[in-house]
């Protein structure tokens, strides 16, 4: 069966510092990943999704990046955090093809900016 | 585009009363829909999903919904409400013109008074 791993589960940072938060997939080959962020009290808002090694759409400018080195590996990171990154990131998986659509997610990772 | 509208971000219900959450889509297209739960401080998890077949769906935990295309609805229902269904819910409509996202609710917290 297919299990999906993010870490940190808990990240407090200083405004300024850079950030690096991973996610991995396990039990499935080239899956669609994507992560997500949710504010206090505000819905899920996709950041960015990727289809395959090194493709990577962008939803929202902003100050974070995202890189997927291997497979079933996606990374999140930002140079400089801001107050406004705090929130709960949450990374999923789909299956490729567009077969099934539904996503899968992982536990999640809070982070305060301080 | 598509889109999912929730009626409702809070919805309170007595323990063993009735569970209704309202979800209307718009699409130009059949969609495929989509009921994710989510628990305090983690991932959202499917609890069920329409894809064409059958019109009255049921997934985990005593939930079901029905689409109703005439009404572009899908709501999600349980007949007796249990204390450990506070939960924050989320529709969720797919995305015709990718086949790679879903496209989600602002969603709606479930409150269960004793």
């Amino acid at each position: 069966s297919q299990t999906i791993h993010q870490w940190p589960a808990t990240l407090v940072q200083p405004v300024g510092s850079p950030l690096s938060l991973e996610c991995t997939v396990e039990g499935t080959s080239n899956p669609n990943l994507y992560w997500y962020r949710q504010a206090a009290g505000r819905g899920l808002q996709l950041l960015f999704y990727s289809v395959g090694i090194g493709q990577i759409s962008s939803e929202v400018p902003q100050n974070l990046s995202a890189s997927r080195p291997q497979d079933r590996q996606f990374i999140l990171s930002s140079k400089k955090l801001l107050l406004s990154d705090s929130g709960f990131y949450l990374c999923a998986w789909s299956a490729p093809g567009g077969l099934t659509y539904e996503q899968y997610f992982g536990p999640g990772t809070r982070l305060t900016v301080t | 585009a598509q889109s999912v509208t929730q009626l409702g971000s809070h919805v309170s219900v007595s323990e063993g009363a009735l569970v209704l959450l309202r979800c209307n889509y718009s699409s130009s297209v059949p969609p495929y829909l989509f009921w994710y739960v989510q628990y305090p401080n983690q991932g959202l998890q499917l609890l069920l999903k329409y894809t064409s077949a059958a019109t009255l769906v049921k997934g985990i935990n005593g939930f079901e919904a029905e689409f109703k295309k005439s009404e572009t609805s899908f709501h999600l229902t349980k007949p007796s409400a249990h204390m450990s269904d506070a939960a924050e819910y989320f529709c969720a409509v797919s995305d015709m013109n990718r086949d790679d996202k879903i496209i989600f609710g602002k969603g709606t917290r479930l409150h269960i008074l004793p």
